[in-house]
């Protein structure tokens, strides 16, 4: 069965810092990446999404995440964070299986608190 | 826009007690999706339904059971709530395309007394 790892349950950063949330996945045949973020008191929305083609995926926000398909990798990444990225954020993987589109799994999620 | 509508946004229910969460999608979307989310767990996939009376447990479909006898409307029953059923559920709709983003209902509040 696939499963997502999320590594960081807790990040605390000051502005301007640099952000990388590690995120892994089991499942060995084709998947569909994604980070969905969800703001105090928010749905959850899409950040970003790997499907082919170039790993490094650029998203909103500056955000970008980098898929290495040797490590069942898909970590985010942004350069300098700002108090508004005060967010949690979900790793998700699709595996797609024979006759349907496949199911979309979660990762534990990872709370970002940004420090002003 | 896209809309997923939750019935309800808080219940309180007894142990024992049968309970119906009502999705709504307006986007004729295919694939419809029942997640619980608790802190520290994530958003766990209970059900998954990829067509019109077509469906696919996940992760943790136990003490649940679904229902998709139209396309816009999913529904999640518990048929004897227990205590640690207690959480926030969420519905989530997408397209029949994989790489499609998830569009969110605000959530059901279940608390089990």
């Amino acid at each position: 069965a696939q499963s997502v790892s999320q590594h960081n349950h807790h990040v605390i950063l000051s502005e301007a810092a640099s952000l990388e949330l590690g995120c892994n996945y089991s499942y060995g045949g084709t998947v569909n990446l994604f980070w969905y973020v969800q703001y105090p008191g928010q749905h959850l929305q899409l950040l970003l999404k790997y499907f082919s083609g170039d790993p490094l995926v650029k998203g909103i926000k500056g955000f970008e995440a980098e898929f290495i398909k040797s490590k069942f990798s898909f970590n985010l990444r942004k350069p300098s964070v700002q108090w508004s990225d005060t967010a949690e954020y979900f790793c998700a993987v699709n595996a797609r299986n024979i006759g349907n589109t496949g199911k979309l799994i979660f990762g534990q999620g990872t709370t970002l608190q940004v420090k002003p | 826009d896209v809309k997923v509508t939750q019935s309800s946004r808080y219940l309180v229910k007894r142990t024992g007690e049968k309970v119906f969460l009502e999705c709504v999608q307006d986007m004729d979307h295919e694939n419809m999706f029942w997640y619980r989310q608790d802190p520290g767990l994530g958003l766990r996939l209970i059900y998954f339904s990829y067509d019109v009376k077509m469906k696919e447990k996940g992760d943790i479909p136990e003490g649940y059971s679904v229902s998709r006898e139209k396309k816009e409307r999913f529904s999640l029953i518990l048929e004897s709530a227990s205590t640690n059923q207690t959480s926030m559920y969420l519905c989530a709709s997408r397209a029949q395309d994989p790489t499609g983003e998830l569009f969110f209902g605000e959530g059901s509040r279940l608390t089990v007394l």
